[in-house]
């Protein structure tokens, strides 16, 4: 089974400042997807970038990028030019190409000081 | 209008109550699932449907039952409520029949706040 461990429960960063929060996953595939999800107070899930595990380019979603390490089975976020907005619990997510579910990891919670 | 609906959003209950928890998605979507979030833990897979017909367990389905009335349409029953299902419930829906161009990524409801007392 695969599993995805986020080794870190609590971060903060100051408003402006880069942020980057770990994730390593288990899997004996070769081919699925990882995905950072963002969760505010509003409780609300919000995909915030994805990658395809054959895809050696890193994605890039505005201020979010990701390090893709496939080899070390690890998914970084990095978070540039950190907003107060970007407060959150963050989850990373992997989910096998033909698995249709996901797996989570336990969450990190970010804070953002002014 | 949200793509995704779950009602209630907020359900305070008794143990040994029977709950039903409702989603409802116009994506068009075939796969549906149920998550339960607990303080300080990531989301858990309860049960999937990928088509009408098609129901699976997750990790933890013990205490909860599906039905998948239609394909836009998937319901989570706790039979007999107890203290412990306490939670933030998700269902979620994603595309199947996309091919390998999409992600299949998922897509949540707002989620629905269960107390059992």
């Amino acid at each position: 089974a695969q599993t995805v461990t986020q080794s870190q429960p609590e971060m903060s960063v100051q408003e402006a400042e880069t942020v980057t929060l770990s994730c390593t996953y288990d899997t004996s595939e070769s081919d699925y997807y990882l995905f950072w999800y963002k969760q505010p107070p509003s409780r609300q899930m919000i995909l915030v970038i994805r990658q395809e595990a054959y895809k050696q380019q890193n994605a890039t979603e505005n201020r979010f990028s990701v390090n893709f390490q496939k080899a070390a089975k690890s998914f970084s976020l990095k978070i540039s030019d950190s907003q107060l907005g970007d407060a959150a619990m963050y989850f990373c997510a992997y989910r096998g190409r033909n698995a249709g579910k996901s797996t989570f990891g336990d969450g990190t919670t970010l804070t953002v000081k002014p | 209008d949200a793509d995704v609906t779950q009602t209630p959003r907020n359900r305070i209950t008794k143990t040994g109550k029977r709950i039903m928890l409702e989603c409802s998605q116009t994506k068009g979507h075939d796969r549906m699932y149920w998550y339960r979030q607990d303080p300080g833990l990531g989301l858990r897979l309860i049960y999937y449907s990928f088509d009408v017909k098609d129901i699976n367990k997750g990790e933890i389905s013990d205490g909860y039952s599906v039905s998948r009335q239609a394909q836009a349409k998937f319901s989570l029953s706790l039979e007999s409520a107890i203290p412990n299902q306490t939670a933030l419930y998700f269902c979620a829906t994603s595309d199947g029949t996309s091919g390998r161009s999409s992600y299949n990524e998922q897509f949540f409801g707002p989620g629905t706040r269960l107390t059992v007392l």
